[in-house]
Parts: structure tokens; C-alpha cells; sequence
């Protein structure tokens, strides 16, 4: 079974905390995603990475970060928490050919509470 | 720009009734579609995708799809759902030349008993 694990599920921090949200993928997919997603407003794109070493921002990149040192692993970072960053991570990854498959594989998401 | 709309926010049959969710994309080439399925505290679930082809689209757990070019929709049917179904529903668009999905902002199911 393919698989797409996030180190955290629930998180609470305060603000101004750095924070690291870890992403690790056993597929061996290129391409690595962040996305937040909240009520009302679905699925946004935060930074991807379509190899090592490489990442874009994707539409909401303001206040993160991110990280990907090897295949695998896909790190978001928040290098100082605000109460608005509080919502629902995503991570996702996909194989390179995404004429042929296209199609995310979703961890299970982590949820960011920043007080 | 690419973008994604689905104009219900909720929606809510009895169990065994038929549903229909409506999807409708705005894009100037031929878009890559997937509709996905988030149950309550997890991930999303691929349901089905379209690439090319039969524009009726088959996919797990007895829902379907059907890519209308000329209105620009990708709609999600079932011809009965189950209280198991129950859960919140995206559509999404993508592109051969790009490497993002974009997402709409998810309709969610609700089944009466």
C-alpha cells in the first residue's frame, strides 16, 4: 500500500513558536506538496517540490517554508506561528509522470492550533 | 487562470436516494479531472480521475463521472448512497503543464437515515 505519513496529527503551539510539520512518503514519488486546507475554502497550495532539493511556492506561500533534502521527506516550516496559520495541513506526493497518473496521495493531514 | 467550482456547499439525500455533485472548471486546455472524498479527521481518497477518453468515468465504491467538455463540468453521481458515503467531497483540475492541482472548496454529504 502506497503511503504518505505525517509525523503529527494534532499540534498547539503559541505564537511566535517555530514550527516543523514532517512529511515522509514511501513511494518514491518526485513530486511533494503542502497544501492548508480550511471551512469553506478547500484545498490551498502552499510551496511543492518537484525533486530533491527543488521547491515553488504554490499560491499561499507567505509565512512558510519548506524543506526537502532527501526523496522521501517533505518538511513545512513556520518560522515564527501566527493565530492565522491555525488550520489543517496537508501533505501530498505524486510520480513525476502525471500525464499518465496525476493523482495526489494525501497523508492524513496535521492539525495546527497556534494560541 | 484555472479555477474550480462547487456551487454546493452542503447537500443532503436519504440513504438510498441518487446524488449528484456538480463540479464546473474554467480552463483553456484540456484539463485533467479527479474528484476526491475526505471522510471525517483523514485525508483525501481518490475516488476517480479523467485524462482523456470516454467521457463517463468509472470509479471506486460505486460512483461515477461524466466529463462535459461543452458546459466545462466534471458532476460526481451514485445511483444510491449509503450512510457510509457521508463525508466531504472535492473536485479538482489539473493540467499537463503544470504540476498543481487546483481544488474546489468541497461540497459535503450528509445521509439521512
Amino acid at each position: 500500500d502506497v503511503k504518505v505519513t505525517q509525523s503529527s496529527r494534532y499540534l498547539v503551539k503559541r505564537t511566535g513558536e517555530k514550527v516543523f510539520l514532517e512529511c515522509v512518503q514511501d513511494m518514491d514519488h518526485e513530486n511533494m506538496f503542502w497544501y492548508r486546507q480550511d471551512p469553506g475554502l478547500g484545498l490551498r497550495l502552499i510551496y511543492f517540490s518537484y525533486d530533491v532539493k527543488m521547491k515553488e511556492k504554490g499560491d499561499i506561500p507567505e509565512g512558510y517554508s519548506v524543506s526537502r533534502e532527501k526523496k522521501e521527506r517533505f518538511s513545512l516550516i513556520l518560522e515564527s506561528a501566527s493565530t492565522n496559520q491555525t488550520s489543517m495541513y496537508l501533505c501530498a506526493s505524486r510520480t513525476f509522470d502525471r500525464g499518465k497518473s496525476g493523482e495526489l496521495f494525501f497523508g492524513e493531514g496535521s492539525r495546527l492550533t497556534v494560541l | 487562470a484555472q479555477s474550480v467550482t462547487q456551487p454546493d456547499i452542503h447537500i443532503t439525500v436519504s440513504e438510498g436516494a441518487s446524488l449528484e455533485l456538480r463540479c464546473n472548471y474554467s480552463y483553456g486546455a484540456t484539463p485533467y479531472l479527479f474528484w476526491y472524498v475526505q471522510s471525517p479527521g483523514q485525508g483525501l481518497q481518490l475516488l476517480l480521475k479523467y485524462f482523456s477518453g470516454d467521457t463517463l468515468v468509472q470509479g471506486i465504491k460505486g460512483f461515477e463521472a461524466e466529463f462535459k467538455r461543452s458546459q466545462s463540468s466534471f458532476n460526481l453521481r451514485k445511483p444510491s448512497v449509503h450512510w457510509s458515503d457521508a463525508a466531504e467531497y472535492f473536485c479538482a483540475v489539473g493540467t499537463y503543464s503544470s504540476y498543481k492541482l487546483i481544488f474546489g472548496s468541497g461540497t459535503r454529504l450528509l445521509v439521512r437515515p
